[in-house]
């Protein structure tokens, strides 16, 4: 079946500017996650959503950043005012239950914006 | 904070030799641990997933240990081969958050 998909796959963008980055889940999957992977480290958590509740956000790294999953299934980061410490791949996962601690999670392919 | 660290950070071995690849974490409590591959331009696919309670697992030629008191994993792969040539990474669950370590780069040379 389809897995989880990120659009735009590339992203540049002029520092000040706003963008918004789209994660479609597995269909019928509960958690979602976002990370952020800088050039040559492992990702680091953002944030999670539980169906359309955002249950945890303490890893985004600024008010500049805001998630979002209105209905419970798409979600979209929106990072406004870009600078260049946001240059980064912005990946996506999802687990098709509320998390318990034992389900693997299933990432897309992930994003690459690059802040100019 | 969880800290989770891999040795080595880069690894080049001919086709056929055994890969030893490292993990290290720091705080001991945790739900489970996880083994990714990462292919340039591409998602996370999970390898193995190793509950807290289990001191291995096996899938194919990966076979994954962990020890979890004295934090520390290890992931071989056995027989390799060129198209096993990726990132491996290795994340560590607090609840729901994925601690990840930095990662090590495997070339198998053909």
């Amino acid at each position: 079946g389809a897995g989880v998909s990120q659009s735009p796959r590339y992203k540049v963008a002029k520092r000040g500017q706003d963008v918004a980055l789209r994660c479609d889940p597995i269909s019928g999957h509960v958690s979602l996650f976002w990370y952020q992977q800088a050039l040559g480290q492992g990702p680091e958590f953002l944030t999670y959503f539980q169906n359309e509740a955002q249950l945890d956000k303490s890893g985004l790294p600024s008010d500049r950043f805001f998630a979002e999953r209105p209905e419970g299934s798409v979600s979209t980061l929106k990072i406004q005012r870009t600078q260049q410490e946001d240059s980064a791949v912005y990946l996506c996962a999802s687990s098709p239950q509320p998390i318990q601690g034992a389900d693997t999670q299933y990432f897309g392919p992930g994003t690459r914006l690059t802040v100019l | 904070k969880q800290e989770v660290t891999q040795i080595p950070a880069a690894l080049s071995v001919p086709e056929g030799e055994n890969l030893v690849l490292n993990c290290s974490f720091t705080d001991s409590a945790i739900y489970n641990l996880q083994w990714f591959r990462q292919d340039p331009g591409k998602g996370l696919t999970s390898l193995l997933l190793i509950q807290s309670s289990q001191r291995e697992q096996t899938s194919g030629r990966l076979n994954a240990s962990l020890d979890k008191s004295s934090g520390r994993s290890t992931l071989y792969i056995a027989a390799s081969q060129p198209g096993d040539s990726a990132t491996y990474l290795c994340a560590v669950t607090n609840l729901y958050k994925l601690s990840f370590g930095a990662g090590t780069t495997v070339t198998v040379r053909a």
